[in-house]
């Protein structure tokens, strides 16, 4: 079946505008993740979704971030007043239970700039 | 705090060596371990432990975990070009280490 798909691959954007990067999960994957990867770096964790459970947040860098889970399927990354610092790869993941329990399963990131 | 560390950082091989991968972790709530292998865009699955001292083989590579030393190792045997990677570790499914990038040169 279809992996996770994410939008867009690459965006551009002006420091200050804000940003939404989309992730579609495999679908039945009650779990969902986003990471953020700078150059170089591992894997940040940002956000977990688990089914209807609250959203462990504990991985946001600021409160320009924020995210959402609609339907328990389709998520999305808003980051409000982007920095430049903010420039990274953001890649979000999926699986199948809860977190530990069984492997993610990664899409192909978005590639963020802040100019 | 949370940690995983893997070693070393960056690895530099000729096709045919053997390679070790390290991971150690200290984490308050253990579930397992997993190891991706991340080329260009997507980590991709390799193995995932949860039990000490059973090895996991996918070909080439295997992987076996130390619950009571807190660490991992993933061990590629004849190494080819196409194993140029990061290989990242991961304890559960949030704290990742920084990777080991391996590159295999022909």
């Amino acid at each position: 079946g279809a992996g996770v798909s994410q939008s867009p691959s690459n965006k551009v954007t002006e420091k200050g505008k804000d940003v939404e990067l989309r992730c579609d999960p495999i679908s039945g994957h009650t779990a969902l993740y986003w990471y953020r990867q700078s150059l170089g770096q591992g894997l940040e964790f940002l956000i977990y979704f688990q089914g209807n459970s609250a959203p462990d947040k504990s991985g946001l860098p600021s409160d320009r971030f924020s995210a959402e889970r609609t339907g328990g399927s389709v998520s999305t990354l808003t980051i409000q007043r982007t920095q430049q610092e903010d420039s990274a790869v953001y890649l979000c993941a999926s699986s199948l239970n809860r977190m530990g329990n069984s492997p993610l399963h990664f899409g192909n990131g978005t590639r963020l700039t802040v100019t | 705090e949370d940690k995983v560390v893997q070693s070393p950082l960056s690895l530099v091989v000729h096709e045919g060596d053997t390679v070790t991968l390290n991971c150690s972790y200290e984490v308050t709530n253990f579930r397992s371990l997993l190891w991706y292998k991340q080329e260009k865009k997507a980590p991709t699955f390799l193995f995932m432990l949860t039990s000490s001292g059973i090895e996991k083989k996918s070909g080439r590579l295997s992987s076996i975990l130390d619950k009571k030393e807190l660490f991992s190792i993933l061990n590629i045997t004849a190494t080819q070009t196409g194993d140029s990677a990061v290989y990242l570790c991961a304890v559960g499914g949030l704290i990742f280490g920084k990777g080991t990038k391996l590159s295999v040169k022909p």
